[in-house]
């Protein structure tokens, strides 16, 4: 049972452009969402996070966005860069600081010079 | 900086031996975790420890076990390796402190199983 969800396995952007991942959750109880990057043969880097108390978070050219209601998640870079082609994955947890992290499928991002 | 380190970046084991992968990191974590990442299934849980000598399993521990004798280090012990174990393999910690759950990852060791 895949409890996050990233529903598109890849996506192709042109340089310049922005960039929208989505992730979408079924366990009510997660209340902490990161997003994470990997490089091929790396291990995945911390992007962004937000918490459930928030509805938007924002880092330079990234911005994480939360609606509670409809379990949905969605990562935006802008203006999209040829280093941000990588794999994407959301994750999720129940508690602050001890709980795991329950990560989803991955999206493949391609950024088009 | 963080740092996690795994031992090894590729590994080629034969089928029924044990194999042992082992990680360090150096920020004094309380919180160490195993992953396994598959095309198209992402990052699934093995086990994870939040103290040291304690474990708890993850999502997919079947074939697995882990040992946390020091703070510092979280070894992954595959007790008898099969082809369906070839994977790529991360190793994370976490403070686990409230008000942040990011994990730090390390460079991953490709498995492979033959």
């Amino acid at each position: 049972d895949q409890q996050v969800k990233q529903n598109s396995p890849s996506l192709s952007v042109q340089e310049g452009r922005i960039s929208i991942l989505n992730c979408d959750y079924t366990n009510s109880m997660f209340d902490y969402f990161l997003w994470y990057k990997k490089y091929p043969a790396e291990g995945p880097t911390f992007l962004i996070s937000i918490s459930s108390i928030k509805d938007k978070n924002e880092d330079g050219r990234f911005t994480v966005f939360l609606n509670k209601s409809a379990k949905h998640l969605s990562l935006h870079i802008v203006p999209s860069q040829p280093g941000d082609s990588a794999v994407y994955f959301c994750a999720a947890s129940v508690d602050f600081g001890n709980e795991k992290l329950t990560f989803g499928t991955g999206t493949r991002l391609t950024i088009i010079p | 900086d963080v740092k996690v380190t795994q031992s090894s970046r590729y590994l080629v084991k034969r089928t029924g031996e044990k194999v042992f992968l082992e990680c360090v990191q150096d920020m004094d974590h309380e919180n160490m975790f195993w992953y396994r990442q598959d095309p198209g299934l992402g990052l699934r849980l093995i086990y994870f420890s939040y103290d040291v000598k304690m474990k708890e399993k993850g999502d997919i521990p079947e074939g697995y076990s882990v040992s946390r004798e020091k703070k510092e280090r979280f070894s992954l012990i595959l007790e008898s390796a099969s082809t369906n174990q070839t994977s790529m393999y991360l190793c994370a910690s976490s403070d686990g402190q409230p008000g942040t759950t990011e994990a730090f990852f390390g460079q991953g060791t490709r498995l492979t199983v033959v």
